[in-house]
């Protein structure tokens, strides 16, 4: 069964400070991996996408990477700020970019304390 | 950038009525979705539309749900005899077409809360 899970499941940092989220999949075949930062009460808004040939990939403070053969990514949040309080939510699509076919995962709640 | 709109923001009825959310996507956009949200859980898929016509839906959009594109701009989604469970977050989505991941766009949500 395809499925995409995050850890950890929350996460509370100091402003300045550095930090790492997870998405795991086990989706087949793969097409591309995106990770979304979803404010509270808000819509999804697209950080990165990366395909299948893509190692890394940067927005800014954001750098994600993609290892397709442990079937793992991260997102790495450098120098947090306030506003990078949300959820950060990993989705992945097993085939052509059809959004019904996207896996979404649970998110990860980021918290940004002064 | 161009945006995918949503209205109302917030929307509450009660039990039993019939509600109708509002999208409008991105102008030159093809491929339509509407996903809703449950409050602490994941997004979950609704159904997907095409040329004028339903191209795929989840098993959560059953006969109370119905999707309409009555004009050249709005993509609507009408939830008829609403319940409670049917609280969450509806978000529409576009995107321009699917030869490349690029383009994808949310709108930012209606809350719907059935009271």
């Amino acid at each position: 069964k395809n499925q995409v899970e995050q850890s950890p499941q929350s996460l509370i940092i100091l402003e300045g400070k550095n930090c790492t989220l997870q998405c795991n999949y086990t989706v087949s075949p793969f097409s591309n991996l995106r990770w979304y930062k979803q404010d509270t009460g808000r819509g999804p808004v697209s950080l990165t996408i990366m395909t299948f040939s893509e190692n890394t990939k940067s927005n800014g403070r954001y750098t994600a990477t993609l290892d397709a053969d442990t079937k793992q990514s991260s997102l790495h949040i450098t120098a947090s700020q306030l506003s990078d309080s949300a959820s950060y939510i990993c989705v992945v699509s097993p085939s052509d970019n059809y959004g019904q076919n996207f896996v979404f995962g649970p998110g990860t709640r980021l918290s940004v304390l002064p | 950038e161009p945006e995918v709109t949503q209205t109302p923001s917030h929307q509450v009825t009660q039990m039993g009525q019939e509600v109708i959310l509002r999208c409008v996507p991105i102008s030159n956009h093809l491929y339509f979705y509407w996903y809703r949200q449950i409050l602490g859980q994941k997004v979950e898929f609704l159904v997907s539309f095409y040329n004028n016509e339903i191209s795929e839906k989840s098993e959560i959009f059953d006969d109370q749900f119905s999707v309409e594109r009555p004009d050249g701009s709005n993509f609507t989604l009408k939830i008829r005899s609403t319940k409670l469970e049917d609280s969450a977050m509806y978000f529409c989505a576009s995107s321009p077409r699917v030869a490349t991941p690029l383009g994808y766009t949310f709108g930012s949500g209606t809350r719907l809360t059935v009271v």
